[in-house]
């Protein structure tokens, strides 16, 4: 079965580090969202990309996060400087366009712990 | 900002127990979504439902969309331990984003 992949699936950082996550979602698929979320909590949406297009970046902390999907396929959400309050698990999911837009395939995540 | 309103948040039944979670808004949604989510993992979509009144049946769990479009239910019958986990609503509003609401943990004791 078709996997969204997310490495690392763990990372521990301290504070003012710069870290990187990335994902490769299902094939074919050309909707790619990274989610937030904080411990106990519902995810939030931080970018969506349609292919390598940004459609929303509207709840992206700009001033330190940037998210890329330089071919339209696998992305990159790095922070820098990293804040403790940044500690989340941070969600890929993917999505076919159309029809299928409305089925949003999760990857595993990756949680960041910042000390 | 479209906001949903889970209840209860934390909710610890004994196995075969009956129970019903409630998604609530102010806002109309184009379709709301369920999901299952357990510790370490990404959530898992378990139904979608688009229509005023619909209702869904998967197993033991039954999904209902309220008639404005704006709540829902989601209701498992005879709790198993295997049910345990986050369930989260979702739902498809304005600009056709997917908002998520906080979230209901369930715990299932044997």
């Amino acid at each position: 079965e078709a996997e969204v992949a997310q490495s690392p699936r763990y990372k521990i950082t301290e504070k003012s580090q710069a870290v990187a996550f990335w994902c490769d979602p299902i094939s074919g698929h050309a909707t790619l969202y990274w989610y937030r979320q904080i411990l106990g909590q519902g995810p939030e949406l931080l970018v969506q990309f349609q292919d390598e297009s940004v459609v929303d970046d509207s709840q992206l902390p700009k001033d330190r996060f940037s998210a890329e999907r330089l071919k339209g396929v696998d992305s990159t959400l790095k922070i820098q400087p990293a804040e403790l309050g940044d500690s989340a698990m941070y969600l890929c999911a993917s999505s076919l366009q159309g029809a299928g837009a409305n089925v949003l395939t999760f990857g595993a995540g990756s949680r960041l712990t910042v000390l | 900002t479209q906001l949903l309103e889970q209840s209860p948040q934390f909710l610890s039944i004994q196995e075969g127990e009956n129970l019903t979670v409630y998604c609530n808004s102010s806002s109309v949604f184009s379709s709301l979504q369920w999901y299952r989510q357990e510790p370490g993992e990404g959530p898992v979509l378990l139904v979608t439902v688009v229509t005023g009144g619909e209702v869904k049946k998967l197993k033991r769990l039954t999904f209902q969309f309220g008639d404005a479009r704006k709540d829902s239910s989601l209701h498992i019958t005879a709790a198993q331990p295997g049910d345990t986990g986050l369930y989260l609503c979702a739902g498809r509003g304005a600009g056709n984003m997917l908002t998520f609401g906080g979230g209901t943990r369930l715990m299932v004791k044997p």
